[in-house]
């Protein structure tokens, strides 16, 4: 059962690099979510997408993009990364009013 | 005032203590409602749905109040493993029908 996959599980970038952090769910579910989470803070919501074609901005897009091309597929990308985006980044997808589920996270770091 | 708030904690209690943790919730039009629990910096899991009757699993009671727009947890007889951080879901409502917030989360420590 692989749920939700994310890819990589860990990554050190240099500031102005950029990178794509993969997710992919297996279980076609509509809606999936993007979060980071900071050491010792909560989760806040980056995007979401109730669909294929269908992106929504949350709570820090600020730096961020995303794509949902496919209903099983939803990649973040970096562009110019900044140190203030070091963090645990987890996507989730869920069926509509089901709980989320989350993938194992990826650890990155920007020096 | 935030989308999503919760007890700041942490809460410290003995094995075999209650424990109850509030979470308030500002859109009214909110439909959706979750308690995940998250271990040291690992994938938040689902603890439990929570409902309009409330509902229950084994040492589990998750409680809503609409009018208030407050949802609580309760644990009892606290064990070691219930160690870890509780996190108070909520979905958007309205037209935010998919956006889940997610609060700060409270974090609890069970003593031996």
């Amino acid at each position: 059962n692989a749920g939700v996959t994310q890819t990589p599980k860990f990554r050190i970038l240099k500031i102005g690099q950029s990178m794509t952090l993969q997710c992919a769910q297996d279980m076609n579910h509509n809606y999936m979510y993007w979060y980071r989470q900071d050491p010792g803070m909560g989760l806040k919501l980056i995007y979401y997408s109730v669909g294929a074609g269908i992106t929504d901005k949350g709570e820090v897009p600020n730096g961020y993009n995303v794509s949902r091309s496919t209903t099983e597929d939803f990649p973040l990308r970096l562009e110019l990364a900044a140190p203030s985006q070091t963090s645990v980044y987890f996507c989730a997808s869920r069926s509509g009013g089901q709980p989320q589920h989350f993938g194992d996270g990826t650890r990155l770091s920007i020096l | 005032r935030k989308e999503v708030e919760q007890d700041p904690g942490p809460f410290n209690v003995p094995e075999g203590a209650t424990v109850a943790f509030n979470c308030t919730y500002s859109n009214s039009a909110s439909q959706s409602f979750f308690w995940y629990r998250q271990d040291c910096r690992k994938e938040p899991k689902l603890l439990m749905s929570v409902y309009s009757s409330g509902n229950e699993d084994g040492r589990f009671t998750a409680q809503l109040n609409r009018a208030s727009q407050y949802i609580s947890l309760l644990i009892r007889d606290s064990k070691l493993s219930d160690s870890a951080t509780y996190l108070c879901v909520v979905n958007g409502g309205d037209n935010q029908g998919g956006k889940l917030i997610f609060g700060q989360g409270t974090e609890l420590s069970v003593k031996p």
